[in-house]
């Protein structure tokens, strides 16, 4: 069975300072590793994911994700956030590429 | 483009009562699930169907029912509604590219 740690769950950060939002995983097969966003009140909307290849992913809105196997990380980073960053961020891990298992997230506040 | 539609947005039912939660997609996906979201709990997978006609469990199926009758549709029941079943639920689906597409979510209050 597969499960994903998101060891923070909430991190604030002033406007225009890097983030790392970090996530761990735990499967005895191999898997594909996703990152979603929820802003308030509405579904949630996929970032960036790594199912093969290069171990560097870069999603929407200027995020980017480093697959670490021997680690099992997939930590997400932003080198400059922005108000409108303010959500929360999900990590989510899966044998296939549709039955996810989530983790708890992890809200990111943006402070002016 | 619709996407992925769920009724209703709100709903209160009181303990012992049975409900629908309807799910619609428009992009004619084979995969579509459900997730039921608390906080601090993240998103719990309650079923998941791989096309029209097959369903099956996932983490937390217990005191819901699934069924595939078309591709479009996933309608999740509830019933006997219970105070724990009180969450924000969200239907999601995809095309097996690696993402799933979500519904904005139908918060449901069990009293």
């Amino acid at each position: 069975a597969q499960s994903v740690t998101q060891l923070d769950s909430q991190v604030p950060v002033f406007e225009e300072a890097p983030v790392e939002l970090r996530c761990n995983y735990s499967s005895s097969v191999s898997v594909y590793l996703f990152w979603y966003v929820q802003y308030p009140n509405q579904g949630l909307q996929l970032l960036l994911k790594y199912l093969s290849g290069s171990t560097l992913v870069k999603g929407i809105n200027g995020f980017e994700a480093e697959f670490n196997k021997s680690q099992t990380s997939f930590h997400l980073r932003k080198p400059s956030v922005h108000i409108s960053d303010t959500a929360e961020y999900f990590c989510a891990v899966s044998p296939n590429t549709d039955k996810l298992i989530f983790g708890t997230g992890t809200r990111l506040q943006v402070f002016p | 483009n619709a996407g992925v539609t769920q009724t209703p947005k709100f709903q209160v039912l009181k303990t012992g009562q049975s409900m629908t939660l309807q799910c619609a997609q428009d992009m004619n996906h084979e995969y579509m699930s459900w997730y039921r979201q608390d906080p601090g709990m993240g998103l719990r997978l309650i079923h998941y169907s791989v096309g029209a006609g097959i369903t099956d469990q996932g983490e937390v199926p217990n005191g819901y029912n699934v069924s595939r009758s078309t591709t479009e549709d996933f309608p999740l029941r509830l019933l006997l509604a219970a105070p724990s079943q009180t969450s924000v639920y969200f239907c999601a689906s995809s095309s097996y590219t690696g993402e799933l597409f979500f519904g904005e979510g139908s918060r449901l209050t069990v009293l």
